[in-house]
């Protein structure tokens, strides 16, 4: 059975303060690992695809890596607009599913 | 623009009542779902539609109900067999070359 674990799950920060999120997933054949934020009441909005094991994505202060069992989120010199919650999802070769974590809350503090 | 309409956003049922969410995308997606999130927790899946007029349960189908007649619209049923059903609701279409997910707004339900 398919899994995906994120932790920890909430995190404080302090402006300026860079942490990792992590994400761990078991999966038979990995499609992708899909990274979204999500804001209070709203959807969640995507933020990268990573592929294959050593593959690295950046945009603004995030950071996505990727091994063969777990995946990072970096931040880097948080904002206090980066607070969100932060889902990880795996999708398998077989299909369009995709198996969700349950999410990292981040709290940056000013 | 494209993308993802849920409507309504926020639906207030009295016990016993059933209530129909809304999902219509023009991404032209074959693939859609629903989800259910509750606080602090992440998506559970409820039902997925691969093409029109086929539509399989996710993990959490009890109680809900969904139609796939066009390929733009995928509505869930919340029925007053679903005995907890204030929550979140997600509706998302899938772009099969990438396997990424779009998500809708959301629509709240709250049982009074």
């Amino acid at each position: 059975e398919d899994q995906v674990t994120q932790s920890p799950e909430a995190l404080r920060l302090q402006e300026g303060e860079s942490s990792s999120l992590n994400c761990s997933y078991t999966v038979s054949g990995l499609r992708g690992l899909f990274w979204y934020r999500q804001d209070p009441g709203k959807g969640p909005e995507f933020l990268f695809t990573l592929y294959s094991a050593g593959e690295e994505k950046e945009k603004e202060r995030l950071k996505a890596t990727l091994t063969k069992k777990e995946s990072f989120l970096h931040i880097t010199a948080p904002k206090p607009e980066d607070s969100a919650t932060y889902l990880c999802a795996a999708g398998e070769n077989a299909g369009n599913m995709l198996t969700f974590g349950g999410g990292t809350r981040l709290m940056v503090k000013p | 623009d494209g993308g993802i309409t849920q409507s309504p956003k926020y639906l207030f049922r009295k016990e016993g009542q059933n209530v129909t969410l809304s999902c219509e995308q023009n991404l032209n997606h074959d693939a859609m779902y629903w989800y259910r999130q509750d606080p602090g927790q992440g998506l559970r899946l409820i039902y997925y539609s691969q093409i029109v007029n086929d539509f399989q349960k996710g993990d959490i189908a009890e109680g809900y109900s969904v139609s796939r007649e066009k390929k733009e619209s995928f509505p869930l049923t919340v029925t007053s067999a679903q005995k907890n059903p204030t929550a979140f609701y997600l509706c998302a279409s899938t772009d099969t070359d990438t396997g990424e997910l779009f998500f809708g707004e959301g629509s709240r339900l709250t049982v009074l």
